[in-house]
């Protein structure tokens, strides 16, 4: 069955900090795995992009890795920033031929404190 | 430029009415995709168009529920007889293809729907 799992659930952090959050997968056939982050009440927006081949990819302060083998993935955030308090979202593609599917976990809700 | 709109931004209707939303995606993206959102919940996959045609629609949470979308561009998201438990945002993203290409997918505001 194709799942995405996401840990934490919820997250507090002090100004500053860094953090990382997971995700886990059991989607075949992989295509793509991204990150979002998520504002209340905005829409997603995307911050990365991997591909099987793709280990690390970095945007500014926030770092996603990707393990393949063991279908896992992390967000690192560095530095964290009041702004960063939002929902993050991991979503892996699945497609074979004419099969697309768009697999999401449940997000990770983060709150940075001053 | 333009981004992806949707409207109404927001929407109360009563129970057992039939409501329609409208998404106008990013002009040339041929992929376009609906969620929904309920407070506090994750978001859920509901179907998505690839030009003029959903190759899947097993997202759909009910019958209730349909979608179309013509000229490869606008698309309405349509709830029958709605039921409270339908109360939800409802977000409307595109791509310029479907996701698996790794394009990137942008969202719109989303449509808050309440049904009393």
């Amino acid at each position: 069955k194709n799942q995405v799992e996401q840990s934490p659930q919820s997250l507090i952090i002090l100004e500053g900090k860094n953090c990382t959050l997971q995700c886990n997968y059991t989607v075949s056939p992989f295509s793509n795995l991204r990150w979002y982050k998520q504002d209340t009440g905005r829409g997603p927006v995307s911050l990365t992009i991997m591909t099987f081949s793709e280990n690390t990819k970095s945007n500014g302060r926030y770092t996603a890795t990707l393990d393949a083998d063991t279908k896992q993935s992390s967000l690192h955030i560095t530095a964290s920033q009041l702004s960063d308090s939002a929902s993050y979202i991991c979503v892996v593609s699945a497609t074979s031929g004419g099969y697309n599917k768009l697999i999401f976990g449940a997000g990770t809700r983060l709150a940075v404190h001053p | 430029g333009a981004g992806v709109s949707q409207s109404p931004s927001n929407k109360v209707t009563e129970k057992g009415k039939d409501v329609e939303l409208r998404c106008d995606p990013i002009s040339g993206h041929t992929a376009l995709y609906w969620y929904r959102q309920s407070l506090g919940q994750g978001l859920e996959f509901l179907i998505y168009f690839q030009g003029n045609s959903a190759p899947d629609k097993s997202g759909l949470p009910s019958d209730r529920f349909s979608a179309e979308r013509t000229g490869g561009s606008v698309s309405t998201l349509t709830i029958q007889r709605t039921q409270q438990e339908d109360s939800a945002v409802y977000l409307c993203a595109s791509s310029l293809l479907f996701l698996a290409s790794s394009y990137e997918q942008y969202f719109g505001p989303g449509t808050r729907l309440t049904v009393t």
